[in-house]
């Protein structure tokens, strides 16, 4: 079954780094998945798609503070110099034949 | 610039029937494979069905499947969402989506703001 598994929250410094994970489930550890924002009272906005060899592609606007990288079932979204309007949920999504998965969000609050 | 537009919800009863629209404009249309995700109050987001695209191929959530159908309208740019037999769980707001492919799925890379859907006696 394909799942995709975050931590409910993070939290980090205004001005420093950050590195949420997304995990596949197991026998799904070559798929790609995307990341997305969604900032307080607002709709989600696509970050970018990352492949398993973590090259990825970012979406349109999209700072260079966030990066992507990947190693093996996992996933990551690393957002550098922490800024507030950083301060929102985060979900990663990826896709099989005929479905698609959402990961649960991980919460992320600037200190 | 891409852009997506919800519109069609409302407050149904529950066992009541809702069609969801969605108007796309900004991109060739055929080209990109649609979904619809839904996010419940306070809860995280739910992909529903995806449809690739000339509509000869769809994909349904469990949750939904028998109930909702999926469709679209490349002539005028339009996705739709038919809801069947809603139920108190089906409350939430519904996003229209691009995904990058022309397949039934693929990572989303555009967002419609949604429309709502409240079903309550």
């Amino acid at each position: 079954q394909l799942v995709l598994t975050q931590s409910p929250s993070a939290s980090a410094s205004l001005g420093a780094s950050v590195k949420l994970t997304c995990t596949l489930s197991s026998g799904h550890s070559s798929y790609a998945i995307a990341w997305h924002q969604q900032q307080p009272e607002k709709g989600p906005r696509y970050l970018m798609k990352l492949n398993s060899d973590g090259s990825h592609s970012k979406g349109d606007g999209i700072p260079d503070r966030f990066s992507g990288s990947s190693s093996g079932a996992e996933r990551y979204l690393t957002i550098s110099s922490l800024q507030s309007e950083d301060e929102a949920d985060y979900y990663c999504q990826t896709w099989g034949t005929g479905i698609a998965v959402f990961g649960g969000g991980t919460k992320l609050t600037v200190l | 610039e891409v852009q997506l537009v919800e519109s069609g919800g409302g407050v149904v009863r529950p066992g009541g029937s809702l069609r969801l629209s969605c108007a796309a404009s900004g991109f060739t249309f055929d080209d990109y494979g649609m979904s619809w995700v839904r996010q419940a109050p306070g809860k995280g987001l739910e992909w529903v069905s995806g449809i690739n695209w000339n509509g000869g191929s769809t994909g349904y959530a469990d949750s939904v499947k028998g109930r909702f159908t999926i469709s679209r309208d490349n002539a005028k740019n339009s996705l739709y969402l038919q809801m069947n037999s809603l139920r108190a769980e089906d409350t939430a707001l519904y996003h229209c989506a691009r995904v990058t492919t022309a397949m039934v799925t693929g990572g989303v890379d555009y967002w419609g703001q949604g429309t709502l859907v409240t079903v309550s006696s």
